[in-house]
């Protein structure tokens, strides 16, 4: 495997489900990214980890819960979904540089019923 | 004012056409500029980066940057069906220490017609 992975690449889940996305970087980077993408809106930064610490979370609701238990795997815990999260959720990684030049997996599409 | 304004399109075009993308911002502190392609039901990637000012060209792809009129533009040349996807700009504040902060435009549809 290269480059950044994401899994399942397709979700549906009822408002009452708890499921997780993951999302693994064979790049050797140190920072990881979770973004959801909807439909004519740019990309939402949601959180940001870099050497396992969480160093940003963009007022994301709690029903979101991410974790990063190590600097090459990053997951995304859902419970209690509301329909309007339904969209293209994208993991990206980047190394520690001034460009903040980031690489992004193929995305996850989650639909909420 | 949005931090980053990008044209959403669609645009459509035919095969063999110089297209031009465009996006303007707000923030003049911001110093790395990007443009990500993204194929549909694909995550973005990354197509050409530059820093500060000035052209820079990689075979068909030309991006520039007007930090004076903080205005970027990619411009593809002999454009093919392949180039159709969704173009996004991105850039970065390196003042904005800590996090590897990228701010997006919209990204803009492009579909190129054999």
């Amino acid at each position: 495997e290269t480059g950044v992975t994401q899994t399942p690449r397709h979700l549906v889940m009822g408002m009452t489900n708890k499921k997780s996305l993951k999302c693994e970087q064979h790049l050797g980077h140190n920072a990881m990214y979770w973004y959801k993408q909807s439909a004519k809106k740019p990309l939402e930064l949601m959180f940001v980890y870099n050497f396992k610490e969480q160093t940003e979370n963009n007022s994301v609701p709690s029903r979101f819960s991410p974790e990063c238990p190590n600097s090459s795997h990053l997951f995304l815990h859902l419970h209690t979904l509301q329909p309007e999260d339904s969209a293209l959720y994208l993991c990206a990684s980047s190394q520690e540089t001034v460009s903040g030049t980031q690489y992004f997996g193929p995305g996850t599409r989650l639909t909420v019923l | 004012q949005k931090e980053v304004e990008q044209d959403p399109g669609p645009l459509s075009v035919p095969e063999g056409a110089i297209v031009s993308l465009n996006c303007t911002y707000s923030n003049s502190a911001f110093q790395y500029f990007m443009w990500y392609r993204q194929y549909s039901r694909k995550g973005p990637e990354l197509l050409m980066y530059t820093y500060s000012s000035g052209n820079k060209e990689d075979g068909r792809f030309t991006a520039q940057v007007d930090k004076s009129s903080k205005y970027i533009s990619l411009f593809i040349r002999d454009s093919q069906p392949s180039d159709s996807a969704t173009y996004l700009c991105a850039m970065r504040d390196p003042t904005q220490g800590g996090s590897e902060k990228l701010v997006f435009g919209k990204g803009m549809k492009l579909t190129v017609n054999p």
